[in-house]
């Protein structure tokens, strides 16, 4: 039984490029949700996916993006990318939208240099 | 107006001696997560407090919410090494909206 999946690990951009991040959600789960996590602070809401809809939304520019796909899995996109972009992107999945345990995958170490 | 508050930002404590974080929130919480993330991982869930005055324990650990669903604690008994890292609370239903977190560092 596979947990949450993340990929890529770690990678670095270059400011004003585009870069996408997926994400598998644990066996079971529908929902996917998205968090960036800067050093040292706690997880940030990004937004989060059911049957291929955004549902909820943070407080972040509409240069995040995201999309899922029929199999549940998930992906972000962030564009103009910017120095502030570093972060930890954690990808976390549920049953359902809300009130179930969340599971995070291990994250996406992004470094915008 | 949604910040949950944790206290204290630091901890470092002797192996073997207690450790007590608290979250703190200016409107009433339908419920509580608290999370564990070690150094270099990912956050993992570690309990889900629903009831006002609800206490669950789990091995050295002790969770608390507070009668007026405000503000929760979480407590550890005999600190180990293994129980290093950055321990967060959350709200929310649909998102979470995480606290600040205490991390603790246990000293050997």
């Amino acid at each position: 039984d596979a947990g949450v999946t993340q990929s890529p690990t770690h990678l670095i951009k270059t400011r004003g490029q585009q870069v996408t991040l997926r994400c598998s959600p644990k066996s079971g789960h529908d929902t996917v949700s998205w968090y960036q996590q800067a050093l040292g602070q706690g997880p940030q809401f990004i937004f989060q996916y059911y049957e291929e809809e955004e549902r909820q939304r943070g407080n972040f520019p509409d240069r995040f993006s995201g999309h899922q796909f029929p199999n549940y899995s998930s992906e972000l996109n962030v564009n103009a990318l910017l120095l502030g972009d570093s972060a930890l992107y954690l990808c976390a999945s549920s049953l359902g939208q809300g009130g179930n345990t969340i599971y995070f995958g291990e994250g996406s170490w992004l470094t915008v240099v | 107006g949604q910040q949950v508050m944790q206290i204290p930002q630091y901890q470092h404590v002797q192996e073997g001696e207690d450790f007590t974080t608290y979250c703190n929130s200016s409107t009433t919480l339908s419920n509580i997560q608290w999370y564990k993330q070690r150094p270099g991982g990912h956050p993992v869930f570690l309990i889900q407090l629903v009831k006002s005055g609800e206490v669950k324990k789990q091995k050295r650990l002790t969770f608390q919410f507070g009668e007026a669903k405000k503000n929760s604690s979480l407590h550890i008994t005999a600190t180990q090494t293994t129980d290093v890292g950055t321990y967060f609370c959350a709200r929310g239903t649909y998102k979470y909206i995480f606290g600040t977190g205490t991390r603790l560092k246990v000293l050997a």
